[in-house]
Formats: C-alpha cells, sequence, structure tokens
C-alpha cells in the first residue's frame, strides 16, 4: 500500500513558470519529508527537506510548503528553467528509523520548456 | 570524491541464476539501502542497514537477501532471480537523520 501519494504523474510549464508538485501521507508517525531530484540516467539526488515543526522552506528557487493538518507537503521550483527538467519525487521516513526508512511517492516527471 | 558505487552497472541474467549486485560507500555512512525504481511505481525500499550486523525488510524484500558484515558495504543478492525482479536498482547511504546518497544505479533483466 503506497502511504505517500504524488501529483501530478507528469507536468509541463514555460521557462519562468512556477511548477507545482504535491504530495500527500497517512502515516502520522513520518517526521521528515525529502524531495529527490533525478535527471535520466543518473540516481536520484537530496534537492530539500522539511520536518513538520515549520510550514516552509526555501532553497534557492526552491521551496516546499507543508501543511500538518492536512497531511500534505508540496514543492514549488520558482522561475523554473530548462534544467529543471527531470523527474521529482517525494518522499517520508519517520523518527524511528532516523531517516533510513524511506516511502517514496510516484513520481513527477518536470519538462520546462524554453 | 564523496560517492556510492555500484557494480555492475549493467546485467542481462537468466531465470534462477544467483548474482550479487555489490555498493560500496566512502562517506562512513551508518545506514545503508537498497531500491528498487519501476515506472509508475517510484522508488521502493527492498531492504536497509542502520548499522554493521544489522538489516531490516523494506516494501518489498522478497525474492532479495542483503548482509552488511563491514560498514562500508552492503551487497544485494538474488539467490534465484526471476523475470518480476527486472528492474533499475539503487543503493544508497545516510547519516542518522539525514537526506540519503544514491549511487549511479543498476539495471538488471531477467529472462
Amino acid at each position: 500500500q503506497q502511504q505517500v501519494k504524488q501529483s501530478p504523474q507528469s507536468l509541463i510549464v514555460q521557462k519562468g513558470g512556477i511548477p507545482i508538485i504535491n504530495c500527500a501521507y497517512e502515516n502520522t508517525a513520518f517526521d521528515y519529508f525529502p524531495w529527490y531530484q533525478q535527471f535520466p540516467g543518473k540516481g536520484p539526488a537530496l534537492l530539500i527537506a522539511i520536518r513538520p515543526d515549520v510550514s516552509e522552506k526555501k532553497e534557492g528557487r526552491f521551496t516546499i510548503s507543508f501543511n500538518k493538518s492536512a497531511k500534505q507537503f508540496s514543492l514549488h521550483i520558482m522561475d523554473s528553467q530548462p534544467g529543471d527538467s527531470a523527474t521529482y519525487f517525494c518522499a517520508a521516513s519517520s523518527a524511528e528509523t532516523s531517516g533510513s526508512r524511506l516511502t517514496f511517492g510516484e513520481g513527477t516527471q518536470l519538462t520546462v520548456n524554453p | 570524491e564523496a560517492q556510492v558505487t555500484q557494480n555492475p552497472r549493467y546485467l542481462i541474467t537468466v531465470t534462477g541464476k544467483k548474482l550479487t549486485v555489490t555498493c560500496s560507500q566512502n562517506m562512513n555512512h551508518e545506514y545503508m539501502s537498497w531500491y528498487r525504481q519501476d515506472p509508475g511505481l517510484g522508488l521502493r525500499q527492498i531492504y536497509y542497514s542502520m548499522n554493521v550486523e544489522v538489516t531490516d525488510k523494506g516494501d518489498v524484500p522478497e525474492g532479495y537477501k542483503v548482509s552488511r558484515k563491514e560498514k562500508r558495504n552492503f551487497p544485494l543478492i538474488l539467490e534465484s532471480p526471476s523475470p518480476n525482479q527486472t528492474s533499475l536498482y539503487f543503493c544508497a547511504s545516510s547519516d542518522r537523520g539525514r537526506g540519503q546518497f544514491f549511487g549511479p544505479g543498476t539495471r538488471l533483466t531477467v529472462l
């Protein structure tokens, strides 16, 4: 059973647009929510992560918004560029496993057109 | 250079022929994991290890074995591979409470 649901499955935006990828989780024990970026032929790379004690975290053009009551979190990419075209995965983990036990969403394939 | 290495990167084998995919990390990370990636399913954790000689099942452990005899190595063993284990496999390592660092992947085809 998928414990982290991610949407949309694919997303196409124009350069400069703000793509938003959403994730919802079920397990209230989750307390660490990372996002990974994967380019074709490469392994996923950690992009940004958030813990539920804050509602938003920004790193450069990437922002995570977190809604604990709704059990949802999302990734926003400001001023998107063609080089951001990749597959993005959300994930979740609980304190019990200190981040070693990760549950991933299904992934979103993002295309940023020039 | 900090990295996770996997070997082989590509493997074509036949049903029932035992194989091992090696994984090694040079960052002295405590935790290591194996994932498989399939279209539409994202990444699913097979096994993970929080310490030497300590391993636990992830979401899809059936048909796989692992061992953690040394901190840096975490091999994945398929004792009797089947076609439904055709997939892209990733090894990852991390420290407590930090994001996981992934290897380059191993593409396995079981005929």
